[in-house]
């Protein structure tokens, strides 16, 4: 089966600049997620879908960044305007569910974002 | 609130020596834990879990409740296990999320 896709693999912008990161999940996933993950750290979760509707979006930080995934399948990630702290990959997974029992997080190949 | 720790970054080993990631977590419910790992340019995959109970390419890891620890271990490492490897715990409930540590990278020198 094909993998979770994203793009771009890179994007270089300025601060206060924008940028939207796209990700499609594999098929049949109803759960997306997206992560940071900031050099030398692991990856931290910044919102999580169950189909269209949100169920965690506590470390997200709602006034420059947003997300939506419009008919349950892909979503994107926007951050606007752009902070250096903001440089980091960004990472899309997505599972069969939410749930224990089937719970394999599938990820992509990320987006590195650099800041300046 | 969940936390993972691998308190270390780097850890270097040869070739046919054994190797143990640690891996320790603060859970007050009913933990669920699981490594997972990144080879050079490969995507972040999922290595083992504990409810499985299962070996992967050799390694096990054993979750210690009264240690509140899930090291991985590996009796005979191999020059392709070298990889970045991530601890992640599982919290249940209302937020079905992962916590990941923030790392340890293993090389498997010749």
């Amino acid at each position: 089966e094909a993998g979770v896709a994203q793009s771009p693999r890179y994007k270089i912008i300025e601060k206060r600049q924008s940028v939207a990161f796209w990700c499609n999940p594999i098929s049949g996933h109803a759960t997306l997620y997206w992560y940071q993950q900031i050099l030398g750290q692991g990856p931290k979760l910044l919102i999580q879908f169950q189909n269209n509707g949100v169920v965690d979006d506590s470390q997200l930080p709602k006034d420059r960044f947003s997300a939506e995934r419009l008919k349950g399948v892909d979503s994107t990630l926007k951050i606007q305007p752009a902070k250096l702290e903001d440089s980091a990959v960004y990472l899309c997974a997505s599972s069969i569910s939410g749930t224990a029992i089937s719970y394999e997080q599938y990820f992509g190949p990320g987006t590195r974002l650099t800041v300046t | 609130a969940q936390r993972v720790t691998q308190p270390e970054k780097l850890l270097s080993v040869f070739k046919g020596a054994p190797v143990e990631l640690k891996c320790n977590y603060s859970y007050s419910g009913s933990p669920e834990l699981f490594w997972y790992v990144q080879y050079s340019r490969q995507r972040l995959q999922l290595l083992l879990r504990h409810i499985s109970r299962e070996s992967i390419k050799g390694f096990t890891a054993d979750l210690n409740k009264g240690e509140t620890s899930f090291h991985l271990k590996k009796p005979f490492a191999q020059e392709e296990d070298s990889a970045m490897y991530y601890c992640a715990l599982y919290s249940g409930g209302s937020n079905y999320k992962l916590t990941f540590g923030k790392g340890t990278l293993l090389t498997v020198n010749p």
